[in-house]
């Protein structure tokens, strides 16, 4: 079974711009969500998705925004570049069909991730 | 607030010594996760274990739910150990959320 993928590995920007990350979980899971990972901040939680609605989101500005489609691949928007944007961004994928419980289906899976350099 | 503390942040092992590492955490969890982060950044899931005591191969994972901690075991290290290891916490007041401890940089050295 293939694993989460993300698409592109590597993107860099200039402040100002925006830009879109895409995921593609693992087949069958229809819960993806997203992480930052920075060297000062370390992994943070920005939002998850199931079924295409946002199901919970972290502490982050609105200029982060997401999506999921029907085949549940996920996209992340970051609008207005700032330099503080300079990130790993990491994609996590889960069967979230028990949300809460003690079960294996709340087991995140993550992807390869996407390195944004923002300048 | 919700929190995560792993402990040691540096570990230096000669090739073969065994290791332990600790996650702290502050409320009942829904999820418990260890990972291992490789160079290039992906995470390598090595136990979902909210609860219980797990083994694969040289590694096992032990978390006491009720004391609120988790212990990952390390024994025979080898070189390939090295990294960070992340212990991640889904809290039930934080939905799905995994949280994230600042991590333990492992270097094994031959």
């Amino acid at each position: 079974k293939a694993g989460v993928t993300q698409t592109p590995r590597y993107l860099i920007k200039t402040r100002g711009q925006q830009v879109t990350l895409s995921c593609s979980p693992i087949s069958g899971h229809r819960s993806v969500s997203w992480y930052q990972q920075t060297p000062g901040q370390g992994l943070q939680f920005l939002f998850e998705y199931f079924s295409e609605t946002q199901r919970n989101k972290g502490n982050f500005p609105g200029r982060f925004s997401g999506r999921q489609f029907s085949n549940s691949r996920s996209e992340m928007n970051v609008s207005t570049l700032e330099l503080g944007d300079s990130a790993l961004y990491l994609c996590a994928s889960s069967l979230g069909l028990d949300r809460g419980l003690l079960s294996s289906y709340n087991e995140q899976f993550f992807g390869p991730g996407t390195r944004l350099t923002v300048l | 607030g919700i929190q995560v503390e792993q402990s040691p942040p540096d570990l230096i092992l000669q090739e073969g010594a065994n290791s332990t590492l600790r996650c702290n955490f502050s409320d009942s969890v829904n999820n418990l996760q260890w990972f291992h982060q490789n160079p290039w950044g992906q995470l390598i899931n090595l136990f979902y274990i909210p609860s219980g005591t797990k083994q694969n191969g040289r590694l096992s994972a032990t978390t006491v739910a009720t004391e609120r901690y988790s212990l990952l075991y390390i024994s025979s290290s080898q070189t390939t150990d090295s990294g960070v290891y992340f212990c991640a916490v889904g809290f039930n007041q934080a939905g799905t959320a995994l949280i994230f401890g600042k991590g333990t940089t492992l270097s094994v050295s031959s």
